[in-house]
């Protein structure tokens, strides 16, 4: 079982649609959730962190983080087509490393 | 404030040789971490400094070696080089002290080619 796992995709969405993106994570220790994205030949940038159970916005993002099932989601509204990237997951683990899942492509659709 | 910042930018080398890749991190930052990512295995981890002692470190070969510095500069090393260490080579930084709910925040990376 990896780490962390998301689906590869591509998820597409038309425009001005709510996109959801999943992750769920192995080590039930995990205290600190993130998701960034990264375009392509980009690096990847944060765009939420969470930390605690229930739901996190900022902006047009929200977080959701369920620790009882090992689970976080990203739902993004009115999405756009400068939202098309890859979403990357990452959890900060018992070893305090920071661990990516392989990551989401979104392609918003006009 | 600066970003991360890494150079080079992009490298071509021959299998055999041997590369080495640096990172300097947000001023005030004193954690570095490495990160490799390939297209089918995306964000693999290779290690973290703190305070120029290796802090963590990833499940790759001891062909891959890393250190800090004490302005909290970071470099890595790839002996001989195989044409699977062909990748993106990306280094983050954090402020390291107390920061388990920090992000990473990552620089542009060095495009790494192995012919």
């Amino acid at each position: 079982q990896k780490e962390v796992e998301q689906n590869s995709g591509p998820l597409s969405v038309p425009e001005g649609a709510i996109a959801s993106l999943n992750c769920t994570y192995s080590d039930r220790g995990s205290q600190s959730f993130f998701w960034y994205r990264q375009y392509s030949g980009k690096s990847p940038e944060l765009i939420m962190s969470i930390y605690s159970n229930g739901d996190k916005e900022d902006g047009r993002f929200t977080a959701q983080l369920n620790k009882a099932s090992q689970y976080v989601s990203l739902l993004i509204r009115d999405s756009q087509p400068s939202d098309s990237a890859t979403y990357l997951c990452a959890v900060k683990g018992t070893a305090s490393k920071l661990t990516f899942g392989t990551g989401t492509r979104l392609q918003v659709t006009l | 404030k600066a970003g991360v910042t890494q150079t080079p930018r992009y490298l071509i080398k021959t299998r055999g040789q041997q590369v080495t890749l640096s990172c300097s991190p947000i001023s005030g930052h004193r954690s570095v971490s490495w990160y490799q990512q390939t297209p089918g295995q995306g964000l693999q981890f290779l290690f973290e400094y703190f305070s120029e002692t290796q802090r963590n470190k990833g499940n790759f070969p001891g062909r891959f070696s890393g250190r800090q510095f004490s302005n909290s500069r970071s470099e890595m090393n790839v002996s001989t080089l195989e044409l699977g260490d062909s990748a993106l080579y990306l280094c983050a930084s954090s402020p390291g002290h107390g920061d388990f709910n920090s992000p990473l925040h990552f620089g542009n990376g060095t495009r790494l080619t192995v012919t």
